[in-house]
């Protein structure tokens, strides 16, 4: 079965600086995608980026872009320039690609403050 | 295009009883899964439905059920309520399409407290 593990419950970063967050995962499977979600304390979980496994290249959404290894199997998440609204708890998510289920394993997430 | 809709988006119930949680997808998603989110259990994976069938279900007791309509509406059930049932219930539509790469994309959720 696949796990997914994010081993940083909390971090805190200052306003503009960097912060990366960091997820392992364990899976046989050889193509899959992999995601990190951002849930604010409204709680709407919000797509930041994703990245499938077959692509070497990391994936990069503005100020936030990722760090995959895939014989690692780490996929970190690394935001720039951080803001206050990037304030939310983290949760890298796995999904596989084949058969016919969108089901997503989720990490235990990362609570992020950003401080002023 | 309106986003994932839940509702209610509050819920407060008796142990014992019986719910009906509603999340209509975003128009011409037709694959709709729900989420568990408890702070001992994290997110947990309840079921997907896909052109009103059925296509994965988690490992939840048979008190959980749920349903898929033609207009790719769902519902999902949850029977004989027990306290541990209190959680953020998350609905979350994808336009499915067989060998593409999507994402999923979550409605705002469903506070169930049992009491």
């Amino acid at each position: 079965a696949q796990t997914v593990t994010q081993s940083q419950p909390e971090m805190s970063v200052q306003e503009a600086e960097t912060v990366t967050l960091s997820c392992t995962y364990d899976t046989s499977e050889s193509d899959y995608y992999l995601f990190w979600y951002k849930q604010p304390p409204s709680r709407q979980m919000i797509l930041v980026i994703r990245q499938e496994a077959y692509k070497q290249q990391n994936a990069t959404e503005n100020r936030f872009s990722v760090n995959f290894q895939k014989a690692a199997k780490s996929f970190s998440l690394k935001i720039s320039d951080s803001q206050l609204g990037d304030a939310a708890m983290y949760f890298c998510a796995y999904r596989g690609y084949g058969g016919a289920t969108n089901k997503l394993i989720f990490g235990t997430g990362t609570l992020l403050a950003v401080q002023p | 295009k309106a986003g994932v809709t839940q509702t209610p988006r509050y819920l407060i119930k008796t142990r014992g009883q019986q719910v009906t949680l509603s999340c209509s997808p975003i128009s011409g998603h037709r694959s709709v899964s729900w989420y568990q989110q408890t702070p001992g259990q994290g997110l947990q994976f309840l079921f997907e439905y896909f052109s009103e069938t059925q296509r994965n279900k988690g490992n939840f007791p048979g008190r959980f059920s749920g349903r898929q309509f033609s207009n790719s509406r769902s519902e999902m059930n949850v029977s004989t309520l027990e306290l541990g049932d209190s959680a953020l219930y998350l609905c979350a539509s994808s336009a499915r399409s067989d060998g593409i790469s999507y994402e999923q994309y979550f409605g705002p959720g469903t506070r169930l407290t049992v009491t």
